[in-house]
């Protein structure tokens, strides 16, 4: 029973360049949830969806990010033009159906912009 | 808004010794949970504490929920070096989705 996918697991970039980012939530969860650490921090909220849908992405910054979950593949992070501040670990989390359903965290993404 | 205050943030520990770790939270949460992170991983699930005095224990873990006082514990009972990692708390109120994770007690366990 895999449990959520994150790839690629390490992904550098330079300034500038688009980082596009993705999770496969456990089997049978439609509930997607990105996390972003940065180093040495607790993980914070970005955003949550559910298949086709932003259910709340009030983490998100405004500006060059930007989230999906197509009704078929994974749900993707997309960072456009990135920027050093960017560099951080980003986490994937899956749940199943309600709030109350424990989130399943993923092997993370580390990101570094050069 | 719900915040989460873990304390301390900094811990080295003798092996053998007991310490607990605090994770205060600032509103009406009933879901919380204790990860466990190494260097570059992800996090491991420890914990999760539905409900007022729910008391977990594995191994040399153990943790509680007071959601009266709106406080958890983790406490390390005769601490080894394979436990060093960093201690995260995250709070969830019920009903809602978003994690409110504290910023991390950093536990080093000397030999």
């Amino acid at each position: 029973n895999a449990g959520v996918m994150q790839n690629p697991r390490h992904l550098v970039r330079r300034r500038g360049q688009e980082a596009r980012l993705r999770c496969s939530p456990m089997k049978g969860h439609s509930h997607v949830y990105w996390y972003r650490q940065l180093p040495e921090e607790g993980l914070k909220f970005m955003v949550y969806l559910q298949k086709e849908n932003i259910i709340d992405e009030s983490g998100m910054p405004k500006e060059r990010f930007s989230a999906e979950f197509p009704k078929e593949g994974p749900s993707i992070l997309r960072i456009q033009q990135v920027v050093r501040g960017d560099s951080a670990a980003y986490f994937c989390a899956s749940s199943g159906t309600g709030p109350d359903n424990e989130q399943f965290f993923g092997p993370g993404t580390r990101l570094t912009v050069l | 808004e719900l915040k989460v205050e873990q304390n301390p943030l900094f811990l080295s520990m003798q092996e053998g010794k007991n310490y607990t770790i605090y994770c205060n939270y600032s509103t009406t949460s009933d879901r919380l949970y204790w990860y466990r992170q190494d260097p570059g991983k992800s996090l491991e699930s420890l914990f999760v504490l539905l409900s007022n005095g729910a008391v977990k224990q594995e191994g040399r873990l153990m943790a509680s929920l007071d959601t009266k006082a709106r406080l958890s514990t983790l406490h390390i009972t005769a601490a080894v070096h394979d436990l060093s990692a960093t201690y995260f708390c995250a709070a969830a109120r019920s009903g809602t989705y978003k994690y409110i994770f504290g910023t991390g007690t950093r536990l080093k366990v000397l030999a």
